[in-house]
């Protein structure tokens, strides 16, 4: 089963609105990752957060990891039909070993 | 450089069956590892091996099995099919000199199992 637990699995939006997922971890991570998936792509790595409280933008996306090194956000701001897809994040619990959420796929309605 | 590639795209078996997966990482990079992807499921991690190690294995019978060879290539081997095996399985390789992780998946392989 999944170690690290991603909420919402689903999330529509009309275009233009905001959108959160996020990510929790029983244990400390060393780092984070975001992924993103297409339909019918593969995962396409978008950010790495190593630091507590670390924030990381990317134009319209905001990246953050918690103090404790157990959550994490990704927030989209004014999202458009290009941000479709599934986004996954990845914890890293040691040096070798990461586990997958279980993703937040999101439609956005134009 | 050459993205991460799977053999085949597409395999369809039936119950009972066994099954090898290909996957030829990125040149230079040491570190495969293999997902199976289920609509139910996610991404569940099944192994991951780093100069023809395994160094991690994540919940799986050991009816799925892997191997890397000098050159970085790696096979999944998945014996005595069951139906719940049908999935996308997915492998990504990762150089550890660009920074710990950072993965690059290919495009995987669809398993349908009848």
């Amino acid at each position: 089963g999944q170690q690290v637990m991603q909420i919402p699995q689903y999330q529509h939006v009309q275009e233009g609105e905001d959108f959160t997922t996020y990510c929790n971890s029983s244990t400390t991570l060393s780092n984070i990752q975001w992924y993103k998936q297409r339909p019918g792509g593969h995962p396409v790595f978008l950010i790495q957060l190593v630091k507590s409280g670390e924030v990381k933008k990317q134009k319209r996306l905001t990246f953050q990891f918690g103090e404790a090194k157990k959550n994490s956000s990704l927030h989209i701001t004014a999202t458009q039909t290009t941000d479709v897809g599934t986004y996954f994040c990845a914890g890293l619990r040691n040096n070798n070993d990461m586990r997958f959420g279980a993703g937040t796929r999101l439609t956005v309605k134009p | 450089k050459a993205g991460v590639t799977q053999t085949p795209r597409y395999l369809i078996k039936t119950r009972g069956q066994q099954v090898t997966l290909s996957c030829s990482p990125i040149s230079g990079h040491r570190s495969v590892s293999w997902y199976q992807q289920t609509p139910g499921q996610g991404l569940q991690f099944l192994f991951e091996y780093f100069s023809e190690t395994q160094r991690n294995k994540g919940n799986f019978p050991g009816r799925f099995s892997g191997r890397q060879f000098s050159n970085s290539r790696s096979e999944m081997n998945v014996s005595t099919l069951e139906l719940g095996d049908s999935a996308l399985y997915l492998c990504a390789s990762s150089s550890l000199a660009q920074g710990p992780y950072e993965q690059y998946f290919g495009p995987g392989t669809r398993l349908t199992v009848t």
